[in-house]
């Protein structure tokens, strides 16, 4: 069965620390996402991968980095966390050329205090 | 701004009845339709999807109606039953960039009463 896992359902970290998502797929698929998502606004993209040590910015990629050193994993940095970086993280997944088959993991909810 | 419009945010059904959630789009480079679905406590898993050659899709219970002239497209649930109580998003994907992304509505939470 297709599996996306997120290392975390639930992290709170304090602001100004750095904080690491980490995100790993077993499905040997070549793309990778990393979303957020907050009640009115949807699923909105941060950053996303189509291969291993590249990176290609979505549409909110500030104060976010991003890390795909094994085609497997995918990690978030929040170099500095901010109380406005609060909100449900999605990973995903799919197959190059079927981006929109999505595989997502379950979700991590940062809380930033 | 934008680029996928999904309404209603919310949505209460009795069982039984039919659901209808509507988007529309701005862009008609657009080529993939998704519709997800969301439990609590999960992440969105695809449900249905369309692509703009073609005016309808059923899968079982879960109709996508598609008017490419309209820039519009819907999904319909009929025989409404709790167990679809969920969160469901339009989706829509294009290249960008040499690279397809794919843009979301803002959700849409359906509430099936019994």
């Amino acid at each position: 069965d297709v599996k996306v896992t997120q290392s975390s359902r639930y992290l709170v970290k304090r602001t100004g620390e750095k904080v690491f998502l980490e995100c790993v797929q077993d499905m040997d698929h070549e793309n990778m996402f990393w979303y957020r998502q907050d009640p009115g606004l949807g699923l909105r993209l941060i950053y996303f991968s189509y291969d291993v040590k590249m990176k290609e910015k979505g549409d909110i990629p500030e104060g976010y980095s991003v890390s795909r050193e094994k085609k497997e994993r995918f990690s978030l940095i929040l170099e500095s966390a901010s109380t406005n970086q609060t909100s449900m993280y999605l990973c995903a997944s799919s197959l190059l050329g079927f981006v929109g088959k999505l595989f997502f993991g379950s979700g991590t909810q940062l809380s930033v205090l | 701004q934008q680029q996928v419009k999904q309404s209603p945010q919310s949505l209460i059904v009795q069982k039984g009845g039919i659901s209808i959630i509507n988007c529309a789009y701005e862009n008609t480079a657009f080529d993939y339709f998704p519709w997800y679905q969301q439990f609590p406590g999960k992440g969105p898993a695809l449900l249905i999807a369309i692509r703009p050659d073609v005016s309808e899709k059923k899968e079982g219970r879960f109709t996508i109606s598609f008017n490419k002239s309209a820039k519009q497209f819907s999904l319909h649930i009929m025989d409404s039953q709790p167990g679809d109580s969920a969160t469901y998003f339009c989706a829509a994907s294009t290249n960008s960039g040499g690279y397809q992304k794919v843009t979301f509505g803002i959700g849409t939470k359906l509430q099936v009463i019994p």
